[in-house]
């Protein structure tokens, strides 16, 4: 049980182009999600929290008009790179809450974006 | 915000050694977890622990949240068991994780 996907699991796009990251829950209802990202060798660094049909929260320092986060059902959030740059690759995870209490996440395998 | 560290930052293991890696956090915390990332980049949850200790397989951990640190036990390790070990706990109200520094694992034959 609480297993997440994302699609896909590696991105090369090029350098102005947008880029859309699906993160689906399988077999639970989602009613919170999460976006991540990851340098080489460094720890996860939250981007947003998103809750099913509201708006993300996100974190400081992270642009919301070029991360943009659609959480529209309780299985589903996708994370877009508009406009995307070189400085934008990294590996993207996702994760899944079910519950508000127990604090539990479930993390997707990871998306690999490289920006040409 | 709350800090987490954890140590040591690399390990290299032989093939059947016995390892403990520590978790520390800066303030109270309610729960923690642990991860496991596997060389693919997939996180694995290996732990929610917020207080005692817990046992599965190979793998044990045990949480004093009174002294604010955690510690995860592996026995027999295997070369599977190489990745990156992260600990995190919650910050910021709602169920938002911070994550610790990590544990670099490397278990050699």
């Amino acid at each position: 049980g609480a297993v997440v996907s994302q699609h896909p699991s590696r991105v090369i796009c090029k350098s102005g182009t947008s880029v859309k990251i699906e993160c689906r829950s399988l077999d639970f209802q989602a009613t919170t999600m999460f976006w991540y990202r990851q340098f080489p060798k460094k720890s996860l660094m939250l981007m947003a929290t998103s809750n099913e049909g509201s708006k993300a929260t996100y974190e400081q320092g992270v642009e919301k008009d070029k991360f943009l986060i659609n959480h529209a059902s309780l299985t589903l959030s996708t994370l877009t790179v508009t406009s995307a740059h070189p400085e934008d690759s990294s590996f993207y995870i996702c994760s899944a809450s079910n519950s508000l209490s127990t604090y539990e996440q479930y993390f997707g395998p990871g998306t690999r974006l490289t920006v040409t | 915000g709350i800090q987490v560290e954890q140590s040591p930052p690399d390990l290299i293991l032989q093939e059947g050694a016995n390892s403990t890696l520590r978790c520390n956090f800066s303030d109270s915390v309610n729960n923690l977890q642990w991860f496991h990332q596997n060389p693919w980049g997939q996180l694995i949850n290996l732990f929610y622990i917020p207080s005692g200790t817990k046992q599965n397989g190979r793998l044990s951990a045990t949480t004093v949240a009174t002294e604010r640190y955690s510690l995860l036990y592996i026995s027999s390790s295997q070369t599977t068991d190489s990745g990156v070990y992260f600990c995190a706990v919650p910050t910021g109200g709602g169920n938002k994780l911070t994550f610790g520094t990590g544990t670099q694992l490397k278990v050699e034959l």
